[in-house]
């Protein structure tokens, strides 16, 4: 079955990096673009990033623009989210997600998720 | 960016009652619009994607509908379970958007 785990989650301070990883098993993960979304405690769902099946698309939200880079390594099977010059709002659990190839930008399977705190 | 409007921001009722929820976006997204339930601590779960079209698992009471702006998802003979949080999210043009969320209450 389609399992996504991230990690690399944790407590970071203001300005800070942190690398999250996901890793992706029970699909061919090299057939699909994926997804990087977060939820801030208590708020809604906000999209942050998508890369193509291949790694030559690549889109950010205009909140982290600059400072986030996804990336993956379909060797490997394995979602990446550096995030670099990190902001108290960018506090969030955020997810991976994999995008159904029949409909772009529809998310069929999530992961659990990872809890990024920026905090001092 | 599209923006997506969820009204309402939350609504009571009870077991076995029929409920609507309504997305609104900025402009018109075709049949671009897919619908997402999620329970506390938990990630989001796909309920319907291009408007109407079920996912797979998910029990026939859930009903989507809608083109252009205006989209109804139609809860039908609310369940215990069926009590949290629904978002929408449009997936006709980059960046996503989802709405800000309706949550399902008891009454």
């Amino acid at each position: 079955q389609v399992q996504l785990v991230e990690s690399g989650g944790g407590l970071v301070k203001p300005g800070g990096s942190l690398r999250l990883s996901c890793a992706a098993s029970g699909f061919t993960f090299s057939d699909y673009y994926m997804t990087w979304i977060r939820q801030a405690p208590g708020k809604g769902l906000e999209w942050v990033s998508y890369i193509s099946s291949s790694g030559s698309n690549i889109y950010y939200a205009d909140s982290v623009k600059g400072r986030f880079t996804i990336s993956r390594d379909n060797a490997k099977n394995s979602l990446y989210l550096q995030m670099n010059s990190l902001r108290a709002e960018d506090t969030a659990v955020y997810y991976c997600a994999r995008e159904n190839p029949a409909a772009a930008g529809m998310i069929d399977y999530w992961g659990q998720g990872t809890l990024v705190t920026v905090s001092s | 960016d599209i923006q997506m409007t969820q009204s309402p921001s939350s609504l009571s009722a009870s077991v076995g009652d029929r409920v609507t929820i309504t997305c609104r976006a900025s402009q018109n997204i075709s049949n671009y619009l897919n619908w997402y339930q999620q329970k506390p601590g938990k990630a989001p779960k796909l309920l319907i994607y291009a408007g109407s079209t079920l996912q797979s698992g998910v029990p026939s009471r859930f009903s989507g509908s809608g083109s252009g702006t205006d989209f109804p998802l139609t809860i039908n003979s609310l369940q215990p379970e069926d009590f949290t949080t629904y978002y929408c999210q449009q997936s006709y043009r980059a960046p996503w958007t989802f709405g800000q969320g309706t949550k399902v209450e008891i009454k």
